[in-house]
């Protein structure tokens, strides 16, 4: 079992659409990272939260420790979002733990 | 927007080559780590430096390299290139304060190895 785990894997959904995009972790954590990632691309980093809810623009993130867990919001989504959007934790010693990933396509 | 930064963001080089690959931390934070990410994958933890000194590996050969500079910068260095070393570099920078770990990630160095 990965200590990271996101669902869904792959995700198709029609311009406009509400996206949630889910992660549970098992490690103990201090804060949890959401990074997203568009085809051949960097990493840019979307929210680092350790406590209930933060929000750019069209993104929510919410965070759940008693449950550990932890969502990914696209509110209105567009193509431009298609992308791999990933989870990530670190362990005590600063150490990241990645989740395997949602790649997203957003069709016009 | 973070304060990491790394350089260059895409690499060209040749199978047996040496390649260093820099990161620019977050002023305060004393830990940096690297990751692989390889295509398709998710990343792999090479290592970990933190206060200049290694703090962690991954399951990396020793020609896998790194320094870190008291002015929070770091690098990692590759040594003897192989074809599979082709991959997103990341480095992430990070402070623990009050329990609470702080850590960003740069954007990565797309390496390629011909």
């Amino acid at each position: 079992k990965n200590e990271v785990e996101q669902s869904p894997q792959n995700l198709t959904a029609q311009e406009g659409e509400f996206i949630t995009i889910n992660c549970s972790y098992s490690v103990g954590i201090s804060a949890l990272h959401w990074l997203q990632q568009h085809p051949g691309g960097g990493i840019v980093s979307l929210f680092m939260l350790s406590s209930g809810k933060k929000k750019h623009g069209r993104l929510i993130a919410t965070i759940n420790i008693q449950e550990k867990h932890s969502s990914l919001h696209i509110t209105a989504s567009h193509p431009r979002d298609s992308a791999v959007y990933i989870c990530a934790v670190p362990n005590t010693g600063n150490q990241f733990y990645f989740g395997t990933g949602t790649s997203l396509t957003v069709i016009p | 927007e973070t304060g990491v930064t790394q350089s260059p963001t895409h690499l060209i080089k040749t199978r047996g080559q040496q390649v260093t690959l820099r990161c620019s931390s977050q002023s305060g934070h004393n830990t940096v780590s690297w990751y692989q990410q390889a295509l398709g994958q998710g990343p792999q933890f090479i290592f970990q430096y933190y206060r200049e000194e290694e703090n962690g590996r991954g399951n990396f050969p020793p020609r896998f390299s790194g320094l870190q500079f008291p002015n929070y910068s770091s690098e990692l260095n590759v040594n003897a290139l192989e074809l599979d070393d082709s991959a997103l570099y990341l480095c992430a920078s990070s402070v623990q304060t009050g329990g609470v770990t702080e850590a960003f990630f740069g954007q990565g160095t797309r390496l390629t190895v011909v």
